[in-house]
């Protein structure tokens, strides 16, 4: 069964630090791995997206991570900020359609705290 | 950002009423996509659609119903309101199957 699994499911940082996310999947044949976040009462957000050649790709303080053959990617939030304080989701794109079918994790759920 | 615009935001409403989500985005794309999402919960994907006249049902059973007769434009309508149906509502487009999908800000739906 196609899956996708977040942990933790809820975090708590203090400002500046640093965290790391993680996500894995099952999912197969596999397209790409995307990381959305997604702000409280907003829609969802790109933040990377990497296909199975990709093992690294970074977006100013974010860093993903992926290991295809582990079927994991992590994502590292640098410094944190107060507005990182939302909800990361792990999405992951099959082949297995024109379409490129998506599988959704749960998020998880980051406060950052002053 | 993506220039992809929801409305209502937030639609409180009694059983039994006929309700339309709006949805329509600026940037061209072919293909769309309604997504329901429960707090906590995974996104799954209710309809979605390849181009104007193509509408396909999605993973997520869903009594709703949408339409796509503009490149910009994909509705989703309710047509009895249930208390079952409440939820937030997602809208995204995307240029292809490969790129990051460009999601609205939602319509957060309370049946009453």
């Amino acid at each position: 069964k196609n899956q996708v699994e977040q942990s933790p499911q809820s975090l708590i940082i203090l400002e500046g630090k640093n965290c790391t996310l993680q996500c894995n999947y099952t999912v197969s044949p596999f397209s790409n791995l995307r990381w959305y976040k997604q702000d409280t009462g907003r829609g969802p957000v790109s933040l990377t997206i990497m296909t199975f050649s990709e093992n690294t790709k970074s977006n100013g303080r974010y860093t993903a991570t992926l290991d295809a053959d582990t079927k994991q990617s992590s994502l590292h939030i640098t410094a944190s900020q107060l507005s990182d304080s939302a909800s990361y989701i792990c999405v992951v794109s099959d082949r297995g359609s024109t379409l490129g079918r998506l599988y959704f994790g749960r998020g998880t759920q980051l406060t950052v705290w002053p | 950002e993506a220039d992809i615009y929801q409305t209502p935001r937030y639609l409180v409403i009694g059983t039994g009423k006929k309700i339309t989500l709006e949805c329509s985005q600026t940037m061209g794309h072919d293909k769309m996509y309604w997504y329901q999402q429960d707090p906590g919960m995974e996104l799954h994907l209710i309809h979605y659609s390849y181009g104007v006249n193509s509408t396909e049902k999605g993973d997520l059973s869903s009594e709703s119903t949408v339409s796509r007769i503009r490149t910009e434009h994909f509705p989703l309508t309710l047509e009895s309101a249930r208390p079952s149906h409440t939820s937030q509502y997602l809208c995204a487009s995307s240029q292809d199957g490969y790129q990051p999908q460009h999601f609205g800000d939602g319509t957060r739906l309370s049946i009453l």
